[in-house]
């Protein structure tokens, strides 16, 4: 199984640009959820899924917009890239049990210029 | 809200016994979770706490008391591959698809 894909792993934007990071899964998750990490500051959830059709925003949603068409993809876009949405962004899906550990891929890293 | 403090960094040698703390603050939650980061990597999974005591997976034991409002990753028979940043992360109940992570400590190991 591939587990949890993202894609691009590399990216640099100029201020103003869009662009959407992409994540598919593979394990039939219902759950999947969208983080940013930048140092000191751990993993702070964007936004998130419970099911297709279904998003809601985390802790930190502005400047993102997502949507969940099918259980595989979960996209993230950017809607007008900032250099404060530098960091590395990391993608996750879970199984629907309390103990259920994240998946996560392995991560796009975004300059913006 | 919810949040959770880490020593920023541990150090230790091959062999030695390490401990790495996590105090948090929650008006609830369902669990306690671990999760490892190497350098450029993604982060793994690697306990999970959901009542108070000791949970043991190999080298790796973690513990939680919600009394405290504490838990701590104990790392035995430390390897140089244990090098890496780990992070404790609460499963609220208000979601528990959504994890609230800590700042992570930095555990570095030398020979």
């Amino acid at each position: 199984n591939a587990g949890v894909t993202q894609t691009p792993k590399f990216q640099v934007l100029k201020t103003g640009q869009s662009m959407t990071l992409q994540c598919a899964q593979d394990m039939n998750h219902e759950y999947m959820s969208w983080y940013r990490q930048d140092p000191g500051m751990g993993l702070r959830l964007i936004h998130y899924s419970v099911g297709a059709g279904i998003t809601d925003q985390g802790e930190v949603p502005n400047g993102y917009n997502v949507s969940r068409s099918t259980t595989e993809d979960f996209p993230l876009r950017l809607l007008s890239a900032a250099p404060s949405q530098t960091s590395v962004y990391f993608c996750a899906s879970t199984a629907g049990r309390r103990n259920s550990p994240l998946h996560f891929g392995n991560g796009t890293r975004l300059t913006v210029t | 809200g919810q949040s959770l403090e880490q020593p920023s960094e541990v150090t230790a040698v091959e062999g030695a016994i390490v401990q790495i703390n996590c105090t948090y603050q929650t008006s609830g939650f369902y669990g306690l979770s671990w999760y490892q980061q190497h350098d450029g990597g993604a982060p793994t999974f690697l306990s999970y706490n959901a009542l108070d005591g000791l949970e043991e997976t190999g080298r790796f034991s973690s513990f939680l008391s919600r009394s405290d409002s504490y838990g701590y990753l104990l790392l035995q028979e430390l390897q140089m591959k244990d090098s890496a940043s780990y992070f404790c992360a609460l499963r609220g109940n208000t979601g528990f698809q959504k994890l609230v992570f800590g700042t992570g400590t930095r555990l570095l190991v030398s020979p």
